[in-house]
């Protein structure tokens, strides 16, 4: 298994501001992922991050308004760009392998993030 | 594309009593892997158990099975011996084989009373 940790674990901001929410994993992982959960809605997928380049971003969303690093195999980062309040969700970090007998995939704890 | 979808928005179940959660799913992978998952008031998400398109047999965690009906393209979720605990929000996922991308049900908001 794997534990996931994200950075803040909520936060109240104002509109057009921006904020990067960052999540570690305490082992090696191949794959990351950002979910976005909108009040009363399930999760969504943002992007793949992906190690060392860019990330793979779902339709709908795009990397001026999310923009993800992942720099090494256990951290990524995203940032919600110029936000406003259609941004307040709780932003899911994830985590899976993709080789041997592992086949949970892992949740952070969640950012709940409020724009007013 | 895959598709999950939960039918039941809410349910109440009695404190001791088993409960089960529908969920059926489309896709056009042959391999695919379905998931449960537990989101309480807190939002974080518990992964509570897993279920591959090629396992024979149905998967146990604890007071968790999944009911796997191939044919059907369901995975129903059984928790037996409810606890107040357990009141929360159910999702059913669903990945391919190749992207490892979760595709998410609606979910169900479950009940339990004393």
């Amino acid at each position: 298994s794997a534990v996931i940790s994200q950075k803040p674990s909520r936060d109240i901001c104002q509109r057009g501001t921006s904020l990067t929410i960052q999540c570690q994993v305490d082992s090696q992982v191949t794959m990351m992922f950002w979910y976005r959960q909108q009040p009363g809605q399930s999760l969504t997928l943002i992007a793949t991050a992906n190690q060392g380049s860019e990330a793979t971003y779902e339709s709908g969303f795009v990397i001026d308004k999310f923009p993800i690093s992942r720099p090494n195999l256990t951290f990524s980062t995203l940032t919600v760009s110029n936000m406003s309040p259609e941004d307040s969700s709780i932003y899911l970090c994830s985590a899976t392998w993709t080789s041997g007998i592992y086949n949970e995939q892992f949740f952070g704890p969640g950012t709940r993030l409020t724009v007013l | 594309a895959q598709k999950i979808t939960q039918t039941q928005p809410g349910m109440f179940v009695q404190e001791k009593e088993a409960v089960t959660l529908d969920c059926t799913y489309d896709t056009s992978d042959q391999s695919y892997g379905l998931f449960w998952y537990k989101q309480p008031s807190s939002g974080e998400m518990i992964f509570l158990i897993y279920q591959g398109s090629y396992d024979e047999q149905n998967a146990t965690e604890g007071r968790y099975s999944l009911n796997f009906q191939k044919a059907r393209k369901s995975a129903n979720l059984v928790i037996s011996a409810s606890q107040l605990g357990d009141s929360a929000m159910y999702f059913c996922a669903m990945r391919g084989s190749n992207d490892y991308k979760l595709s998410f049900g609606a979910g169900t908001t479950v009940t339990v009373r004393a």
